[in-house]
Parts: C-alpha cells; structure tokens; sequence
C-alpha cells in the first residue's frame, strides 16, 4: 500500500545540535513531498515542500530536506536546533497528482536548553 | 484572521449523541479537506470536496459520518451514534490545486471526547 514512514517517533537533542528526520514514502511514481510542524497548541504548518527541480529544498526557520529518489526518502535537516523547535513533524506526500495528501505517523521533538 | 476556522475547538459528549463540526475554509480555495487525528499518529484522510462536490471518501468514513459543503464555502462534518472509538481531533484543511505546488492549509482541529 502507498505510505509515508518517519523512522523516528521521539527524538530528544541538546540546543545547538544537528537534527535530522527520517522519511521514506512507498510509491513508484510522481511524488510530492512536504513536511509540517505542529507546535504545542497549534495547528499544523507548512515547513517547506518539494515539488520539482532542486532536490535540495529549503524551508523556514533554518529547515532543508533533500529528495532523494533513488532511496524513495526526503528527510528533514537542521543544522543547529533551538529550544523553540520542539514540536511534532510530519513527513507527508502528495502521489500521482491525487489531490489529497497522506501523513506518516510524525517525529516528536523535544531540545533540551 | 483569514486562515482555516473551525468550530467547535472542544466537544465532550455522551456515546451514542450526534455532532457536527464546522470548517470555514480560506474564502478563495476550491479544495477542502477532513482528516483525522489520533494521539501518537499521522493525520488520516476522511474526504475532500472540489467546491460543493464530495469527490472521495475514505474507507474510515463508516456510515454515521456524513459531509457536506453545500454552497462550496464552509463545510459541516456529522458524526452520527458517537461511540467512544471516535475521540480524536478532527482537522480541516483547505487549497487551491494542490498538483500545481499550492500549499493546503490546516486549521486548529476540533476535539472530540466521546464518554
């Protein structure tokens, strides 16, 4: 079945460190691929999405995720994470010009300051 | 604030009551979308409109869930008989074309505990 999986449910950082999010999505064709943020208490927020040229994508607040196809995988990176980052990321996709998106199960992040 | 409202934001009720949840899309998006969301997973797909036409539903909506969008504007989501397996959040979301590189926007969701 087409799906979308985030290898990690909980992560736990220090400020300062280098964050990186799996995701992986299960579909041989057209593919676009988006991540979202939900912070505590707030709705879900576009990060940055990918939908054609640059592999490399980069988003708000210091994000960037990279298509890599070969691999079926787009993850999410940071170089350096802040305590305001702490939140839940969804890594979503968008297949075959469906009109709906489908979510993996997320990423809790937690940064310790 | 011109984003995606939803309405109630809480609704405690009884199993086996009815309740509707609203959604008022961004004014000039054609798409409008219900998820579902569950503690510890992914939003899950319910339907989605193009304007007032229902165009998919998902194989979660059973049959005491009911959707209308009936001018293509706002949105109602109806669940009949409410069993304790429907606590969750209900997510509304809306666009434009979204295979054209628009973003869907989310609104806050509209709790649901089912006692």
């Amino acid at each position: 079945a087409q799906s979308v999986s985030q290898h990690n449910h909980h992560v736990i950082l220090s400020e300062a460190a280098s964050l990186e999010l799996g995701c992986n999505y299960s579909y041989g064709g057209t593919v676009n691929l988006f991540w979202y943020v939900q912070y505590p208490g707030q709705h879900l927020q576009l990060l940055l999405k990918y939908f054609s040229g640059d592999p490399l994508v980069k988003g708000i607040k210091g994000f960037e995720a990279e298509f890599i196809k070969s691999k079926f995988s787009f993850n999410l990176r940071k170089p350096s994470v802040q305590w305001s980052d702490t939140a839940e990321y969804f890594c979503a996709a968008l297949l075959n010009r469906d009109d709906k998106i489908i979510f993996g199960k997320g990423t809790r992040l937690h940064i310790l300051p | 604030d011109t984003g995606v409202s939803q309405d109630p934001r809480h609704k405690i009720t009884k199993r086996g009551q009815n309740v509707t949840f609203r959604c008022d899309p961004i004014s000039e998006h054609n798409r409008l979308y219900w998820y579902r969301q569950t503690l510890g997973q992914g939003p899950e797909f319910l339907t989605y409109f193009q304007n007032e036409a229902q165009l998919e539903k998902s194989r979660l909506l059973s049959d005491r869930f009911s959707a209308e969008r009936p001018k293509g504007s706002f949105s109602t989501l109806e669940i009949q008989r409410t069993e304790q397996g429907d606590s969750a959040m209900y997510l509304c979301a809306s666009s434009l074309d979204p295979n054209t590189g628009n973003t869907i926007y989310f609104g806050e969701g509209s709790w649901l505990t089912v006692v």
